[in-house]
């Protein structure tokens, strides 16, 4: 099955600096690779989200890459702000394969901290 | 539009006690799913609905959890007898339909803890 591996497990900036945070995933066939945002007390966010036919996706500060070939994608944040500290998860998933149903297969989590 | 709802919010209980969580999806999402998240892991799924039949519950613990979606909207998910290692958090999320890469969007979870 799927696995999927995220780094770093923390990562801290100062306001204005980026972020980045890697994924790495295991199956070829997965096409759907979203990124949630989850604070505190709260659910997963779904903040972005890129599928395997792009290879770069941007909204505002936030950019997703992939590699298909190394099979690997990142986000991006940039300009970051105290509001974006939070635990970010990258997840993949194809289209269930005999079932035709997707499976999302989520990364281990980084916590975000971004100080004033 | 309103987003997925769950309750309760939180539960404290001993172990072989038995529980049950609630969830009601985003109107309209024809799939519902419940995971379990374990403190400092990602959200791993435990059964997926489409409408009222279950297309994957491989990773449900049959012996002790079971989950039902009777007409298709809300869903309930109970554990029974309830052990330890049961201390997590159970999400509900929903999407429009389950193939084609839908985006799921989920609720804030129901904290669950074993004594």
């Amino acid at each position: 099955g799927e696995n999927v591996e995220q780094h770093p497990s923390t990562l801290s900036v100062q306001e204005g600096d980026s972020a980045v945070i890697k994924c790495t995933y295991s199956d070829s066939a997965s096409n759907y690779f979203p990124w949630y945002k989850q604070e505190l007390g709260k659910g997963p966010q779904l903040i972005i989200d890129i599928r395997s036919n792009v290879g770069e996706k941007k909204d505002q500060r936030i950019a997703v890459t992939l590699n298909k070939t190394a099979k690997h994608f990142s986000l991006h944040i940039t300009e970051t702000q105290p509001e974006d500290s939070a635990v970010y998860f990258c997840a993949a998933s194809r289209d269930g394969g005999g079932t035709g149903f997707q499976k999302l297969v989520f990364g281990t989590g980084t916590r975000l901290l971004v100080s004033p | 539009e309103a987003g997925v709802a769950q309750s309760p919010r939180y539960k404290i209980i001993e172990k072989r006690q038995s529980v049950a969580f609630w969830c009601n999806p985003i109107s309209g999402h024809a799939t519902l799913y419940w995971y379990q998240q374990i403190l400092g892991q990602g959200p791993k799924l435990l059964i997926q609905f489409q409408n009222n039949g279950v297309v994957d519950d491989s990773q449900l613990p049959k012996d002790r959890f079971s989950a039902e979606r009777l007409k298709g909207v809300d869903s309930t998910l109970k554990i029974q007898p309830a052990k330890l290692e049961d201390s997590a958090v159970y999400l509900c999320a929903s999407s429009l339909e389950g193939f084609g890469n839908q985006p799921q969007h989920f609720g804030d979870g129901t904290r669950l803890s074993i004594l």
